[in-house]
């Protein structure tokens, strides 16, 4: 089973809306975390957000926050005030444990995200 | 400026010619590993290390090699490349102490194996 889905494959936002990419994750682990990360058409990967699992309360970075619903272990991206730029590749990532051996980070295939002007 | 550097960031080889892609940062990481990134795959990892001296397989190590004989370099060897490991090839760090692990990635070498 995939530990990380984005059912996604792409999406299209009409640039100053909201958009909220999907990602749902599969662990047995109690102690991990969850990224998100862009990558636009240049090619390099851009750390957004991350939520740990026993964090109280949703993350939020400037226009980036994430929807953890941890039961329903999904961690959803919300941007806000879509911008031009905002249009990449998103991939939702997850590290399993608190450290010791390997910190592997498990991503998603992504989602393409395009803004329309 | 923290940041993780690569070189090259695009290279053209034959199959069987041996390359290394270099792999440097400057955050004092303990921790650095090499990911691939393939169309409809997203990344996967092919190997870590936790220090120095201190290497491991990840989820897809067959037909690379790496060293960390520094704390900064952590190199990925490919003794005799293949097509299938045409691809697009990230280096990582972070440090344990940060609690996130945020993981700092390099910009990218593009590898095209004919």
């Amino acid at each position: 089973a995939q530990k990380i889905t984005q059912t996604q494959p792409g999406m299209f936002v009409q640039e100053k809306e909201a958009v909220t990419l999907d990602c749902t994750y599969d662990t047995s682990d109690p102690s991990y975390g969850l990224f998100w990360y862009k990558q636009p058409s240049s090619g390099e990967m851009i750390f957004l957000i991350y939520q740990g699992s026993y964090d109280q309360q949703n993350a939020t970075e400037g226009r980036y926050s994430l929807n953890f619903q941890k039961a329903r272990k999904s961690a959803n991206l919300v941007i806000s005030a879509s911008q031009l730029g905002d249009s990449a590749m998103y991939f939702c990532a997850m590290r399993e444990g608190s450290g010791g051996s390997n910190y592997k980070l498990t991503f998603g295939k992504g989602t393409l995200l395009t803004v329309n002007p | 400026e923290a940041q993780v550097t690569q070189n090259p960031r695009y290279l053209i080889t034959v199959t069987g010619k041996k390359l290394t892609v270099t792999c440097s940062q400057n955050m004092n990481h303990e921790y650095m590993s090499w990911y691939r990134q393939d169309p409809g795959l997203g990344l996967r990892q092919i190997y870590y290390s936790m220090n120095v001296e201190v290497t491991d397989k990840g989820d897809v190590p067959e037909g690379y090699k790496v060293s960390r004989k520094e704390k900064r370099n952590f190199p990925l060897i490919l003794e005799s490349p293949s097509p299938n490991q045409t691809s697009l090839y990230f280096c990582a760090s972070t440090s344990p102490t940060s609690g996130v692990y945020e993981q700092y990635f390099g910009p990218g070498t593009r590898l095209t194996v004919t």
